[in-house]
């Protein structure tokens, strides 16, 4: 699985927009872009995922450039409950499944 | 509803002791794993299985052992040669094979076990 970078922490204003981004330079064509959230002392929740168009479900929108080297993860209207753990990770089928953890970005919504 | 079942939530052992921590599911997923987090850090795998008697090593297996005898359940035991068994340990499923890229490699994570061996 292609290395993704993302910036250690953000905050962001509740009732604002939070985008998340991750670079994933690179990225093989089969692999597809995944985010994780983790709210602390809980397990990871599926957010989102999306190969090259955007994706858009209840929980976020998926942005991804033309070139696939990098990403955004938008929270259309940030809620203190959106303060977590954002995992950024780009996965294929060249391997086992195992999904590839890194640091990820804490963000933090402020009142 | 579906989803992953891990218990307990809090588990102490004394150094040298075995112990086995549940994963259960009801979603009907084929494939489980078993990852571990220490503080601040991502998470690793430590094993993982795509069907009922069959599971494979992850990146962080020695010192711990799984079975998989039933779709739903898929056990890890913290044996004692695991050096700094102390971590948060997550099981997850996912509707696919491993491998597959796309929609069936979604994973659906557990709630989690902390353990803490004194």
């Amino acid at each position: 699985d292609a290395k993704t970078t993302q910036p250690p922490s953000m905050d962001c204003a509740e009732g604002r927009a939070a985008n998340l981004p991750c670079n994933h330079s690179t990225i093989s064509g089969n692999e597809y872009v995944y985010w994780y959230r983790q709210i602390h002392s809980q397990g990871p929740q599926y957010i989102i995922h999306g190969l090259k168009n955007n994706e858009t479900n209840e929980m976020a929108s998926l942005i991804i450039t033309e070139d696939r080297k990098s990403s955004t993860l938008i929270l259309p209207h940030a809620t203190l409950r959106d303060t977590a753990v954002y995992y950024c990770i780009a996965h294929g089928s060249s391997n086992t499944g195992k999904l590839i953890f890194g640091q990820g970005t804490t963000l933090q919504v402020k009142p | 509803d579906g989803g992953i079942t891990q218990s307990p939530k809090y588990l102490f052992r004394k150094e040298g002791q075995n112990v086995t921590l549940s994963c259960e599911q009801n979603l009907n997923h084929d494939a489980m794993y078993w990852y571990r987090q220490d503080p601040g850090q991502g998470l690793r795998l430590i094993y993982y299985s795509q069907i009922v008697n069959d599971f494979q090593k992850g990146d962080i297996a020695e010192g711990y052992s799984v079975s998989r005898e039933k779709k739903e359940s898929f056990p890890l035991t913290v044996t004692s040669a695991q050096k700094n068994p102390t971590a948060f340990y997550l099981c997850a499923s996912s509707r696919g094979i491993p491998g597959t890229a796309g929609s069936y490699n979604e994973q659906f994570f557990g709630p989690g076990t902390r353990l803490t061996v004194l």
